[in-house]
């Protein structure tokens, strides 16, 4: 079965610092993977995804992520945080079936330190 | 096009009474998503459809939980006699059947019973 492992619940960063939020991911084929944003009382925005191709996914807001296949992982980076930045982070892997259904992980809460 | 639009935002209800929420899609999306979340937790699946068809369910939606989209447009989800558990942000989500198309949430609507 599908699942995604975020290890760090909360993470603080500096502004202007940079970020990197770790995501592991089990599937046993090439997976669908996502990076999505919740702020307070906002829905999840799509940061970024990646299908095939360019392991290197670039996304809104200035981030990026790398598929690493040998190490099942996904991270998520940003070279200089700002305070807008603060909200929770889910990574997601997508099934490969029909339905599309996606898997979240459980989160990391980003905050920022002025 | 606003987006997804979910109603009501909150929901607070006494434990035994029904419930129910709507979610409107993005128009020209024929698949639609319910997920749940919890606090401290990822969004979990919970059902879609594509169109008017239910096409999966997940384990976590028990018999006191029912799904509809009639016409395939706005979708509904019931809770009979709801129970404390039941407490969550439940989240709808709408794409186009594309394999592997984004996903675009709706905010949500937060359910507490009392």
């Amino acid at each position: 079965a599908q699942s995604v492992t975020q290890p760090d619940i909360h993470i603080t960063v500096s502004e202007g610092a940079s970020l990197e939020l770790r995501c592991n991911y089990s599937y046993g084929a090439t997976p669908y993977l996502f990076w999505y944003v919740q702020s307070p009382g906002q829905g999840l925005q799509l940061l970024l995804k990646y299908f095939s191709g360019d392991t290197l996914v670039q996304g809104i807001k200035g981030f990026e992520a790398e598929f690493k296949r040998s190490q099942s992982s996904f991270n998520l980076r940003k070279p200089s945080v700002h305070w807008s930045d603060a909200a929770e982070y889910f990574c997601a892997v997508g099934t490969m079936n029909r339905d599309d259904k996606i898997i979240f992980g459980k989160g990391t809460r980003l905050h920022i330190l002025p | 096009d606003t987006g997804v639009s979910q109603n009501p935002r909150h929901k607070i209800t006494k434990r035994g009474q029904n419930v129910t929420f709507r979610c409107d899609p993005i128009s020209e999306h024929n698949r639609l998503y319910w997920y749940r979340q919890t606090l401290g937790q990822g969004p979990e699946f919970l059902t879609y459809f594509q169109n008017e068809a239910q096409l999966e369910k997940s384990r976590l939606l028990s018999d006191r939980f029912s799904a509809e989209r009639p016409k395939g447009s706005f979708s509904t989800l019931e809770i009979q006699r709801t129970e404390q558990g039941d407490s969550a942000m439940y989240l709808c989500a709408s794409s186009f059947a594309l394999h592997g198309d984004e996903q675009f949430f709706g905010p949500g609507t937060r359910l507490t019973v009392l």
